[in-house]
This record gives structure tokens, C-alpha cells and sequence, in this order.
């Protein structure tokens, strides 16, 4: 069973919408991320969290934003949905220090594949 | 700066076969962490090994072995007598320690197709 949730799964929808990714564990990881896949299969980092009130922009630029108010939860909200934008987009959650025994695995959500028309 | 180079982006191998997906990595730390994740067509990275810097053991799991060497900063993934139920995009990745930013730098993934 998956301890990191991302919704929707699939979402189709046209140019010019707000949407918002849904990305919840209950792990109580503190450190969270968004990655952004292209269909040549890449991942880039666009958002990172290391806590509450926490986020910093990644390697990718992006339109998107994030918020972090709850540890659990970590939402990216397009505010102007773009064709540019149709990609698979991952959450991924981990503990903070990397010393201890796999707390720096990454464990991903089974992500959002978003396609805008 | 952080590099991770998978040169193989897609590879077909036919049930039973053996199969090699290479990883070599650029870092400036000594402390370091590899890892292998598996991404099956339903789209979730599933995580398979981490390995730091100073345990170049190699290792066993089933039918899956790494290969770590240091001197070659490489980081090989080898599927024994492969399966249909293989086929994915594997990933390999790289998290330093030192920088602080908890980043990871994942490699561009190679496909494998395992012919029934």
C-alpha cells in the first residue's frame, strides 16, 4: 500500500485552467519534492520542501508553485494551465538525515499525468 | 559538478537473458549515496538499492546484482535470466551529502524491453 498519494492520476483538461496536484504522505517525512517527467522519460526537479513553510524553487524552471503549511501534504497549483505543461508529474518524500538507515531513500507517489489541450 | 550518465537509453533482450544497465557518476564529496529505482509502466519509481561511498560490496538480490567501483565511478545494475515482468525504465541516481541541499541528480534512465 502506498504511503505517499498523488491525485488526480489522470488530468485532461484545457488551456487557461488553475489546476492543482495533490501530493499527501503519511510517513512524516520532512523532506519533499516535485519532479517533472517528460515523455523522453528525464526527471527534473522543479520544487522542493525541507519542512513546514519551507519551499525553494528546483533545477527546472517552472510556472508552477508550491505550498507546504502541513508536513504531510505538498500541493502545485498551475494557475494558468498551458500545452507546454502536459507532462507526468511525480511526488517524493524522505526523511531528513542521511546517515540513518535509508532515510535518505526517496519513496515516490505514482504520479499525475497531467495533459492540457 | 554532479553527473550521473546512463549511455544506454533503451535496450531489448529476449526472456532468459542476461542483462547489464551501465551507470557512471561525476561528484566532487566523498560521501555520497547511488541508488537504483525501477520505473514500471504504471509509472511510480520503485525504489531497489542504495549504496554509499565507502561500501563498494558488491550485492545480491535474486535475480538483480550491483557492481560499485570507485575507481571506475560506476554503478552497474545487472538482471539475471530476465523476465517479461522486467520491462521498465531504470533509473539510477546520485545524493551527496556535504552540499546540504538534499538534492538528487537521477540519470536520463534506460528502457529495457524484455521479448517474450
Amino acid at each position: 500500500e502506498a504511503d505517499i498519494y498523488q491525485t488526480p492520476r489522470y488530468l485532461v483538461i484545457g488551456t487557461g485552467k488553475k489546476i492543482t496536484l495533490e501530493c499527501s504522505q503519511t510517513m512524516g517525512h520532512d523532506k519533499m519534492y516535485w519532479y517533472q517527467q517528460d515523455p523522453g522519460m528525464e526527471l527534473h526537479l522543479i520544487h522542493y520542501s525541507y519542512g513546514v513553510n519551507s519551499t525553494e524553487k528546483g533545477d527546472l524552471s517552472s510556472e508552477s508553485t508550491v505550498s507546504r503549511i502541513r508536513t504531510e501534504h505538498f500541493p502545485l497549483t498551475l494557475e494558468s494551465a498551458r500545452p507546454s505543461h502536459t507532462s507526468q508529474y511525480l511526488c517524493a518524500s524522505r526523511f531528513g538525515t542521511a546517515s540513518a538507515l535509508g532515510a535518505n531513500v526517496l519513496t515516490f507517489g505514482a504520479g499525475s499525468r497531467l495533459t492540457v489541450l | 559538478a554532479q553527473k550521473v550518465t546512463q549511455a544506454q537509453t533503451e535496450i531489448s533482450v529476449v526472456e532468459k537473458e542476461d542483462v547489464t544497465l551501465d551507470c557512471v557518476y561525476e561528484t566532487r564529496d566523498t560521501t555520497y549515496y547511488l541508488f537504483w529505482y525501477k520505473q514500471p509502466p504504471s509509472g511510480e519509481l520503485v525504489f531497489l538499492i542504495r549504496r554509499n561511498s565507502f561500501d563498494e560490496q558488491n550485492e545480491i538480490s535474486g535475480r538483480y546484482s550491483w557492481n560499485f567501483q570507485k575507481s571506475t565511478s560506476s554503478f552497474n545494475f545487472t538482471i539475471t535470466a530476465s523476465q517479461v515482468v522486467d520491462s521498465a525504465v531504470y533509473f539510477c541516481a546520485l545524493s551527496e551529502t556535504t552540499s546540504g541541499t538534499y538534492k538528487y541528480i537521477f540519470g536520463t534512465g534506460t528502457r529495457l524491453k524484455v521479448l517474450a
